[in-house]
């Protein structure tokens, strides 16, 4: 199962774009990657999906290199209220395992 | 919205006790999950069904039960409490397919004392 890594913690300023990286080294032909965002005392949630290249949505980019053993989640001008846990998951497919890592905690500042 | 709501925000149990956690979601989805989540180890996959009465074991099943008698409802069982499964225990479904988006529900805290 491909096991993904993260920067543990992150800070940033409002305004600022804010770029975390994830590597899974191991990632197989069918798996996507999927990021979520997790808040304190709630469940993480959907931000992004992607298999190759990028993917743009209202809320982030996604970038994925030709080898796909990386991929960076991009945020465009973060806010205070983007201070969360963000979280890089690779689908296992046909098996419906993912594979959530520790999440890499960021903070905004004002 | 999808809705996947759990039984309790919040409860307090005894070690030896049997600790059922209820989730429900409402949008028919195929795939349930069970997570905990502890700090520092992120979240951590117990159990999952890919439909009614079907499981398969997680990373980490061992102390844990699953229970899905309907398309709606995934319950997670503790057959008797430790203190070492105190954590947030976060349920989530998902449409059929492994590249499905999960939706997560608010998570329920247990302290087993």
């Amino acid at each position: 199962l491909a096991k993904t890594t993260q920067p543990i913690s992150m800070d940033s300023y409002e305004g600022q774009e804010v770029n975390i990286t994830c590597s899974h080294n191991n990632i197989a032909t069918n798996d996507y990657i999927t990021w979520y965002q997790q808040f304190p005392s709630q469940g993480p949630r959907f931000i992004i999906q992607g298999y190759k290249t990028k993917v743009t949505n209202e809320v982030a980019s996604l970038f994925i290199p030709a080898d796909r053993k990386s991929s960076t989640l991009s945020l465009p001008r973060v806010s205070l209220s983007d201070t969360a846990v963000y979280y890089c998951l690779v689908g296992t497919g046909g098996t419906y395992k993912y594979i959530f890592g520790t999440g890499t905690r960021l903070k905004v500042l004002a | 919205d999808v809705k996947v709501t759990q039984s309790s925000r919040y409860l307090v149990k005894r070690t030896g006790e049997k600790v059922f956690l209820e989730c429900v979601q409402d949008m028919d989805h195929e795939n349930m999950f069970w997570y905990r989540q502890d700090p520092g180890l992120g979240l951590r996959l117990i159990y999952f069904s890919y439909d009614v009465k079907m499981k398969e074991k997680g990373d980490i099943p061992e102390g844990y039960s699953v229970s899905r008698e309907k398309k709606e409802r995934f319950s997670l069982i503790l057959e008797s409490a430790s203190t070492n499964q105190t954590s947030m225990y976060l349920c989530a479904s998902s449409l059929s397919g492994s590249a499905e988006t999960q939706y997560f529900g608010p998570g329920t805290r247990l302290l087993v004392l």
